[in-house]
């Protein structure tokens, strides 16, 4: 079957940096998303990865590992605003966004 | 990035009644849109997919004579939610992707429905 495992919650200090990891299992693989979802809105997208590396945008990054089927997001300098829920989502081999459950991340003063 | 809207953003209605929710791809044509329904504390679950001009697929579970999905153009896809019930209050979320299958999806703000 298909699976996307994620931590459900994490803490983590105003400044600091968090490290969100994704482990995927899907049919085929067509890349891996990530999503910022605020509390009571809808999700935003942060990043998309295919290929092996590291990608940056700005205070945001996120890696993949296909060979692990992994990735992770990570965020640093970390402001009070970034509390919110961290969605991963793997597209299937149908092109299909495979959704893990979330991780909510709170932001300590 | 691309811009989604929905309407509208809240909706109280009485049980037995239809409602309609509107999605609008404002600044790209939206091959593909996608309808969500995500439960207090709980993760995204996907109702259904829509492709301008062809019938809607719907996920396992959801009664498509229930949850009407027309995506008649580009930019607009509308889900009614037919005799609603309490059960049904939820927060149903559009999505909209281009051409490119690998597209990114991009969500729209979200409506509240509440039944009464």
């Amino acid at each position: 079957g298909q699976n996307i495992d994620q931590p459900t919650e994490m803490t983590a200090t105003e400044g600091a940096i968090v490290q969100i990891n994704c482990t995927y299992q899907t049919s085929g693989f067509n890349g891996l998303f990530w999503y910022q979802q605020h509390a009571g809105e809808a999700p935003t997208f942060l990043s998309y990865n295919v290929l092996d590396g590291l990608e940056e945008k700005g205070r945001f990054s996120s890696f993949l590992s296909r060979s692990k089927g992994y990735s992770y997001l990570l965020l640093k300098e970390l402001q009070m605003k970034d509390s919110a829920s961290y969605l991963c989502a793997a597209m299937d081999s149908n092109y299909q966004l495979i959704w893990g459950a979330g991780t909510k991340l709170i932001i300590k003063p | 990035g691309a811009v989604v809207s929905q309407h509208p953003s809240w909706v109280i209605c009485k049980s037995g009644t239809s409602v309609k929710i509107e999605c609008r791809s404002l600044d790209f044509q939206a091959t593909t849109m996608f309808w969500y329904r995500q439960f207090p504390k709980q993760s995204l679950m996907l109702m259904a997919t829509s492709n301008e001009g062809s019938k809607a697929t719907y996920e396992q579970g959801v009664e498509k004579d229930k949850f009407l999905i027309n995506h008649a153009s580009l930019t607009l896809s509308t889900l009614t939610v037919t005799s609603a019930h309490p059960e049904d209050s939820s927060f149903y979320i559009c999505s909209a992707r281009g051409a490119g299958p690998q597209e990114t999806q991009y969500f729209g703000p979200g409506t509240r429905l509440l039944v009464l």
